[in-house]
């Protein structure tokens, strides 16, 4: 089954905790982003990766760390420096350029 | 910068009415456009495009076109249904710091639609 997988479904963070979202694709596209959705806005870039062992920080790259081993993974990680972290969380995967974005079905972080 | 601007909702409407959600955007080149649909607690998917002007684009009765002259691309449905709502974004793509492989889609704040019988 083709397609984009993000786990957990939800995930809560204590106070200080680094946490770490988990996207998947097996549709061999080259790019992979991360978004942060809040209630009411828009989706907002925190990082995108071309290649890999390759990455840049989107608009929002501030407490958050990711990484690119491998074509088929890029995990983002929500460290403690991350204030406010609780929102939905969206993976999205691109064959290259102009191409369209596909999403995965997100990550809602909540805080305890 | 790229910019999107999309109605606020919510927009609530009965069964078989026709819809309109306007969308205006500002960009510099020739970006394409896009509306995505989110179902709640689900991710976005991919509704229609449309990546030149005047290039009409459409996917289960909804349709946009490229309007480069008023630099809008309004989502229109002649009958909208019940499993029609949800919240609706409009976005649009230009090629971000020559990056080559990706580009970077910049997204209005998203449109509510409620549907009831």
């Amino acid at each position: 089954d083709g397609g984009i997988t993000q786990s957990p479904k939800y995930l809560f963070r204590k106070e200080g905790q680094n946490v770490t979202l988990s996207c998947e694709q097996n549709l061999n596209h080259d790019a992979m982003y991360w978004y942060r959705q809040d209630p009411g806005q828009g989706l907002r870039l925190i990082y995108y990766s071309q290649i890999v062992n390759d990455f840049q920080k989107g608009d929002i790259a501030e407490g958050y760390s990711v990484s690119r081993e491998k074509k088929e993974s890029f995990p983002l990680t929500v460290t403690s420096a991350q204030k406010n972290p609780t929102a939905f969380y969206l993976c999205a995967t691109q064959r290259g350029g102009r191409e369209t974005q596909y999403f995965g079905p997100g990550t809602r972080l909540l805080v305890l | 910068g790229n910019s999107v601007t999309q109605m606020e909702g919510p927009v609530t409407l009965s069964e078989e009415a026709s819809l309109t959600i306007n969308c205006t955007y500002t960009a510099t080149g020739y970006p394409s456009l896009f509306w995505y649909v989110q179902y709640p607690g689900e991710g976005l998917q991919l509704l229609l495009k449309a990546t030149k002007a005047d290039d009409k684009g459409s996917n289960k009765g909804f349709e946009a076109t490229y309007r480069k002259e008023t630099t809008s691309f309004h989502l229109e449905k002649g009958s909208v249904q019940v499993s029609d709502s949800a919240v609706y974004f409009c976005a649009l793509s230009g090629v971000w710091e020559n990056t080559g492989t990706a580009s970077k889609l910049t997204f209005g704040t998203g449109t509510r639609l409620q549907v009831t019988l």
